[in-house]
């Protein structure tokens, strides 16, 4: 099986500095690697993934990633946030079978 | 394009009151339907998955239940509801080729 940690339950950064949100997972197995973000009372939205080939990789609302496999990990990035980037992230993986594991969160506070 | 669809958007129930989730996809035939559970504070918990009409997977023992009666839609049940059914329930699916998985706007459920 596979499991995700998500060390920073929640990470305030101010409006327009860049963020690095953390996600290591573990699996004796390849995997496939998501970010998922929620806004308030509402369902998960797929920012970005990683299935293959280049380790970088862009996502929606400026946001990217990195697979690094030696650290096992997959941390999200973006340069310069905005006030509409405040939400929950979620890390997710996957070996490709049904299941998703999913880290429990971090909560992502852009402030003015 | 696929949407997803649930109802209702939030939902206040008594304990020991039967419960009836729905979910339905559009734009896409033959895709893996999920329920996940979401707890606050939480990350997300697989509940039950569908690879077909009437092919349902548990994940997690408990006392719902989930049928899959059309090949779109997807129904979460109890017959008598816990307080620990609280949470946020998601749908969500995936075409069969696919390993990125996509949420519906959710369930909030109170169990009071």
């Amino acid at each position: 099986a596979q499991s995700v940690t998500q060390l920073d339950s929640q990470v305030p950064v101010f409006e327009e500095a860049p963020v690095e949100l953390r996600c290591n997972y573990s699996s004796s197995v390849s995997v496939y690697l998501f970010w998922y973000v929620q806004y308030p009372n509402q369902g998960l939205q797929l920012l970005l993934k990683y299935l293959s080939g280049s380790t970088l990789v862009k996502g929606i609302n400026g946001f990217e990633a990195e697979f690094n496999k030696s650290q096992t990990s997959f941390h999200l990035r973006k340069p310069s946030v905005h006030i509409s980037d405040t939400a929950e992230y979620f890390c997710a993986v996957t070996s490709g079978a049904n299941n998703l594991f999913f880290g429990t969160g971090t909560r992502l506070t852009v402030i003015p | 394009s696929q949407t997803i669809h649930q109802w209702p958007a939030t939902l206040v129930q008594p304990v020991g009151s039967p419960l009836s989730l729905e979910c339905t996809v559009e734009g896409t035939s033959n895709p893996n339907l999920y329920w996940y559970r979401q707890a606050a504070g939480r990350g997300l918990q697989l509940l039950f998955y569908s690879v077909g009409i009437g092919q349902i997977s548990s994940e997690v023992p408990q006392n719902l239940s989930a049928s899959r009666p059309q090949d779109r839609q997807f129904i979460l049940s109890s017959k008598k509801l816990l307080l620990s059914d609280s949470g946020f329930y998601l749908c969500a699916w995936n075409p069969r080729e696919g390993t990125a998985k996509y949420f519906g706007p959710g369930t909030r459920l109170t169990v009071t």
